[in-house]
């Protein structure tokens, strides 16, 4: 079936480092999404990517999506304690557009070290 | 405007008995998604809902099912319940069904099954 792959699975970095998280998938995709879990809190949704080659930024945050659209990355730049927790990117299929075919990744879990 | 609200947060159930969760989605959000939570799986897609219709089913058993009500409220119910299917269940509304949808997620309800 359709899936989506993260990597990495865990990243550990010392505060002030660049942080980077990809996600492939095995189907092209009409869109991405990503999201944000803090511990023990719920996803949050940061932003979504929709055309081929796109590239959004968030204040330190930099989303791509693949010119494939298979495939995207989040890049934390300067890493800060505030931005632990788990990333997750979910990808819409590109004929589907309910939530239904929104397919998750298993996510990146950051820990940041002050 | 409220966010999604999910109850209980908390269950504690014996296996082999049933439980049903609630989901109160956002003002105006039609289309509800319920996903299952496990550290080992991460996120898997339960089921779709939209204006009392299930769109779309995840590969998950007969066990779990799901309903939608005229206010968009839904309920989602496990049955038989397994060790297994302790998790965070969360659910997540959006304002439609089209490929453009960004997912709001609820608090969860934490369900441990002993």
């Amino acid at each position: 079936g359709q899936q989506v792959m993260q990597i990495p699975q865990y990243q550990h970095v010392q505060e002030g480092e660049d942080f980077t998280t990809y996600c492939n998938s095995s189907t092209t995709l009409s869109n991405i999404q990503w999201y944000k879990q803090r511990p023990g809190g719920h996803p949050v949704f940061l932003i979504q990517l929709v055309k081929s080659g796109e590239v959004k930024k968030q204040k330190r945050l930099t989303f791509q999506f693949g010119e494939a659209k298979k495939n995207s990355s989040l890049h934390i730049t300067a890493t800060q304690t505030t931005d632990v927790g788990t990333y997750f990117c979910a990808g819409h299929l590109l004929r589907g557009g309910s939530q239904g075919n929104l397919i998750f990744g298993k996510g990146t879990k950051l820990s940041v070290k002050p | 405007k409220a966010g999604v609200t999910q109850t209980p947060r908390y269950l504690i159930k014996t296996r082999g008995q049933q439980v049903t969760l609630s989901c109160s989605p956002i003002s105006g959000h039609r289309s509800v998604s319920w996903y299952q939570q496990t550290p080992g799986q991460g996120l898997q897609f339960l089921f779709e809902y939209f204006s009392e219709t299930q769109r779309n089913k995840g590969n998950f058993p007969g066990r779990f099912s799901g309903r939608q009500f005229s206010n968009s409220r839904s309920e989602m119910n496990v049955s038989t319940l397994e060790l297994g299917d302790s998790a965070l269940y969360l659910c997540a509304s959006s304002s439609t069904t089209g490929g453009t949808a960004e997912a709001f997620f609820g608090q969860g309800t934490r369900l441990t099954v002993v």
